[in-house]
């Protein structure tokens, strides 16, 4: 079974970029069968879909937030990763990686970890 | 944007009661529509896809329905463990959408 782990910084400067990178076992990245996602939680609130990428690098963005994300795939390491630039307060929240199957549902996903936007 | 409105936004039930949870889309989206169970602290965890299949694991009280803007989660004879708050998830659009979520709460 897919298994999947965020990493990165827990606190991010305003005006920085969020970088983080989520780590796939279980299975490899460019066996096909999923697009990777990153979805994101706000403080008691609801998800918001950020964009997923599939191995071969095509990429799909939130348009709400297209003008400052990206992300990438490095299949050596069986890893995606996510760069939001321009941040704000606005942009706290839980990161959670999730594979999504080609049934277009988010399959399986990681445990999540919080990013704090604060000087 | 798609806009996924669930009702009711919260819910009191007793155990071994039926629970019905429903998701309306501004516009048709087909059976693209999906369902996700969040308890307290955990990331989501994928329960009906397409409307109505279930994925792998899911204990067999949890059934959905629906096509177009309606949908329908059940949970059939509630557990105490089915505390949780449930999204729904339109993948119909190129720029996918959550519901607002429904808390279910055990009596």
């Amino acid at each position: 079974q897919v298994q999947l782990q965020e990493s990165g910084p827990g606190l991010v400067k305003p005006s920085q970029t969020l970088s983080l990178t989520c780590t796939v076992s279980g299975g490899s990245i460019s066996s096909g069968g999923y697009y990777w996602s990153w979805i994101r939680q706000h403080p008691g609130k609801g998800l918001e879909w950020i964009g997923y990428i599939y191995y071969s690098g095509s990429t799909y963005y939130n348009p709400s937030l297209k003008s400052r994300v990206t992300i990438s795939v490095d299949t050596s390491k069986n890893q995606f990763s996510l760069k939001l630039s321009s941040v704000t307060a606005a942009d706290t929240a839980v990161y959670y990686c999730a594979g999504r199957g080609y049934g277009k549902s988010f399959d399986y996903w990681g445990q999540g970890t919080l990013v704090t936007v604060s000087s | 944007e798609i806009v996924l409105t669930q009702s009711p936004d919260f819910q009191s039930v007793t155990p071994k009661e039926k629970v019905t949870i429903t998701c309306r889309a501004s516009q048709s989206i087909g059976s693209s529509l999906h369902w996700y169970q969040q308890k307290p602290d955990q990331s989501p965890k994928l329960l009906i896809k397409y409307a109505s299949q279930s994925f792998s694991g899911v204990p067999s009280r949890f059934s959905g329905s629906g096509s177009g803007t309606d949908f329908t989660l059940t949970i059939n004879s509630l557990e105490a463990e089915d505390a949780a708050t449930y999204y729904c998830h339109q993948s119909s659009s190129l720029q996918e959408t959550f519901g607002q979520g429904t808390k279910v709460e055990i009596k």
